[in-house]
């Protein structure tokens, strides 16, 4: 299957700081996805973005389909952002490839 | 949020049990999907559907079977736990295989 490798797997932030998540793909994708996981477990999905740029309040993303890469932007950030990142890709027959995610601690 | 469920939300059982897992849905759509949660690993596809009775393997498939005779339910069966099973179980659903929502996890204690 698909390799799905993050960026870094750990990152401790001040309060207020930005930062920049990465994930690279091995192959070419029909559907990429960030998705948040809270402290108590909940996966929420933050954005579907196969390619171009999304924003959504203090978060953006940009997915480079052509050179197999997403970023994920956090700017300001709080500490409620605290959490594991995940980006998914699937490639084709609806088959999902996780990566083992990047793990955010924002200190106060 | 979406409206899934899983139940249970806790099991402990012993090794060679039957176990099943349950997740239901409330928002109608077409694919469901079961993965495991373990350090180190991220999620990894254990079975996906795409209809009802429409079901295929995912990444890691051996040693768990699917059921889906309804649109709102997707039965995960472990037919004889094994302690490699313990882990964190979470269902997803989406419309169109884009954006996938999760349900609240199962944790899965095999002794």
């Amino acid at each position: 299957g698909i390799q799905v490798e993050q960026s870094p797997p750990d990152l401790i932030l001040q309060e207020g700081a930005n930062s920049t998540l990465r994930c690279n793909f091995s192959d070419s994708v029909n559907n990429l996805q960030w998705f948040h996981q809270n402290p108590w477990g909940q996966l929420i999905n933050l954005f579907y973005i196969p390619s171009g740029t999304k924003q959504n309040g203090r978060l953006s993303a940009t997915t480079v389909a052509t050179e197999r890469y997403s970023l994920l932007y956090i700017s300001s950030s709080q500490t409620t952002d605290s959490g594991v990142y995940f980006c998914a890709v699937e490639t084709n027959g609806n088959q999902f490839y996780f990566g083992t995610g990047t793990s955010l601690t924002v200190i106060p | 949020d979406a409206g899934i469920t899983q139940s249970p939300r806790h099991k402990v059982t012993e090794t060679g049990t039957p176990v099943t897992l349950r997740c239901h849905q409330t928002e109608n759509h077409r694919y469901m999907y079961w993965y495991r949660q373990d350090p180190g690993h991220g999620l990894r596809l254990i079975h996906y559907s795409y209809g009802v009775k429409d079901t295929d393997k995912g990444e890691v498939s051996d040693g768990y079977s699917v059921s889906r005779s309804k649109t709102e339910d997707f039965l995960l069966t472990l037919e004889s736990a094994t302690s490699s099973q313990t882990s964190v179980y979470f269902c997803a659903i989406s419309e169109r295989a884009e954006t996938q929502y999760f349900g609240p996890g199962t944790r899965l204690l095999v002794l």
